[in-house]
């Protein structure tokens, strides 16, 4: 099984300041023939259910503020919040759907 | 717009059977182009998911190694829902459980879930 490992486990940045959080899977996401990663990031505020950010990797889900954005191939991952926004606190995972599903520990990201 | 609709108790006696509905609006639980799954979130586990079923031409299912034998995931296409049966359960299956949508954009592969349920919590305890 892929296992996903996300760094930090929290983080603090301040109001407009850059936010990035890294996740790295155990084996690739990336399926060769059409270049496509299998991974996708997910924002969860207390008491919610997770909401869909990006998938393959750094497309953005409809309605989805363009301060978030996906990077990376193969093992290594990454989201970044160019302007950190109030209502950006919360938990952030990764998840590779290239097999049976997989998600990080998750991010905890809070205002400094 | 898809919404997902949880139902079914928040306590469950240890070696008793789990039991979960998720009512599906604005799609069809017998759509060829979305799978239904299951996941659960505790603080040991994390995120973890559980099964799926989906059709295509007939209905298929599978299941996370970590609970197999345990589960089952049913469509009921008369009530265009679905629902999740995790049988002889420890207080290690306590969790929030979440019913959530994949969304079939390339056939034959899988993809992320696009929309969930809005969790229950399961206890499991005497």
């Amino acid at each position: 099984d892929i296992v996903m490992t996300q760094f930090p486990d929290s983080l603090a940045v301040s109001l407009g300041e850059r936010a990035t959080i890294n996740c790295k899977s155990s084996q690739s996401v990336l399926y060769s023939s059409d270049n496509k990663n299998f991974l996708a990031w997910y924002q969860q505020k207390p008491g919610q259910p997770p909401k869909l950010l990006i998938y393959w990797a750094s497309t953005r889900e409809s309605g989805v503020p363009d301060r978030f954005s996906g990077s990376g191939s193969g093992t290594d991952f990454t989201l970044t919040i160019s302007s950190l926004q109030p209502e950006d606190v919360a938990v952030y995972y990764c998840q590779q759907y290239y097999t049976p599903p997989a998600f990080g520990q998750g991010t905890r990201l809070e205002i400094k | 717009q898809v919404q997902l609709q949880q139902s079914g108790p928040g306590l469950v006696k240890p070696s008793q059977t789990l039991s979960l509905t998720c009512a599906i609006s604005g799609d069809s639980v017998s759509s060829d182009s979305a799978a239904w799954h299951w996941i659960r979130h505790s603080p040991s586990r994390g995120l973890e998911w559980l099964g799926r079923t989906f059709y295509r031409s007939k209905w298929y299912n599978d299941y996370a190694v970590s609970v197999k034998g345990r589960i089952t995931i049913n469509p009921d296409t008369s009530k265009n829902q679905f629902s999740l049966q995790l049988n002889s359960v420890t207080p290690e299956d306590t969790a929030v459980y979440y019913c959530a949508r994949e969304p079939k954009t390339v056939p034959g592969m899988r993809s992320w879930f696009d929309t969930w349920g809005q969790g229950t919590l399961v206890t499991v305890s005497s």
